[in-house]
């Protein structure tokens, strides 16, 4: 199993310019989850999937778009980068139902720089 | 605001010692604890989680939780210059999805050879 994979690695966008950042899981997880990162900040959440076709908005979710076709894709969508937008995007997902414990694990992260 | 707090440090501790990183919670009706580990410019990885009261052990980890006082501990044993990273403590959200997860700033640890 590969677990939690992201691509890019690294991107630096313009501002104004829009990119998808993509995130696959090969685990069966039913949940995935997109969070950012900046320095000395912690990790805060931008969007949650439940499940295909079921997502919904975490702490910080504007200036950003996701959708859930399939179980193991979970891509965000950013629309007119900003230099706010400049982080370290971490893709998570986690297996939710009977006796889970609500275990998440964590993609290698896309280093993503707005200029 | 829910919150999960920690020492931001570092916290520096000789190879060899015991090092103790701690966490307190907000939200009392959270039921679930996670410790991840995360070296500079990598991810999160999950290395202990808890869901009782009382001490889980793993190796050199050992994971201490206090739901009274709303305090989650992290011990590591014998500490070695390779468990110098950030520490994060995480604890369940269950004002919004059951999966969601609230994490602390994290602790730096050094360990000094």
């Amino acid at each position: 199993n590969a677990g939690v994979t992201q691509t890019p690695k690294f991107r630096i966008l313009k501002i104004g310019q829009s990119m998808t950042l993509q995130c696959t899981q090969d685990m069966n997880h039913n949940y995935m989850y997109w969070y950012r990162q900046d320095p000395g900040m912690g990790l805060k959440l931008i969007y949650y999937s439940v499940g295909a076709g079921i997502t919904d908005k975490g702490e910080v979710p504007n200036g950003y778009n996701v959708s859930r076709s399939t179980t193991e894709d979970f891509p965000l969508r950013l629309e007119l980068a900003a230099p706010s937008q400049t982080s370290v995007y971490f893709c998570a997902s986690s297996y939710q139902g009977q006796g889970a414990r609500n275990e998440q694990f964590f993609g290698p992260g896309t280093r993503l720089t707005v200029l | 605001q829910k919150e999960v707090e920690q020492n931001s440090g570092p916290l520096s501790v000789p190879e060899g010692a015991i090092a103790s990183l701690n966490c307190t919670y907000s939200d009392r009706v959270s039921q679930s604890f996670f410790w991840y580990r995360q070296y500079s410019g990598k991810s999160p990885e999950l290395i202990m989680s808890i869901y009782s009261n009382g001490d889980k052990e793993d190796g050199r980890f050992t994971a201490q939780l206090n739901k009274a006082s709303q305090y989650v501990s992290l011990l590591i044993r014998d500490s070695q210059p390779s468990d110098s990273a950030t520490y994060l403590c995480a604890v369940t959200d269950y004002g919004g999805s059951q999966g969601n997860l609230i994490f602390g700033k994290g602790t730096k640890l050094s360990v000094k050879p």
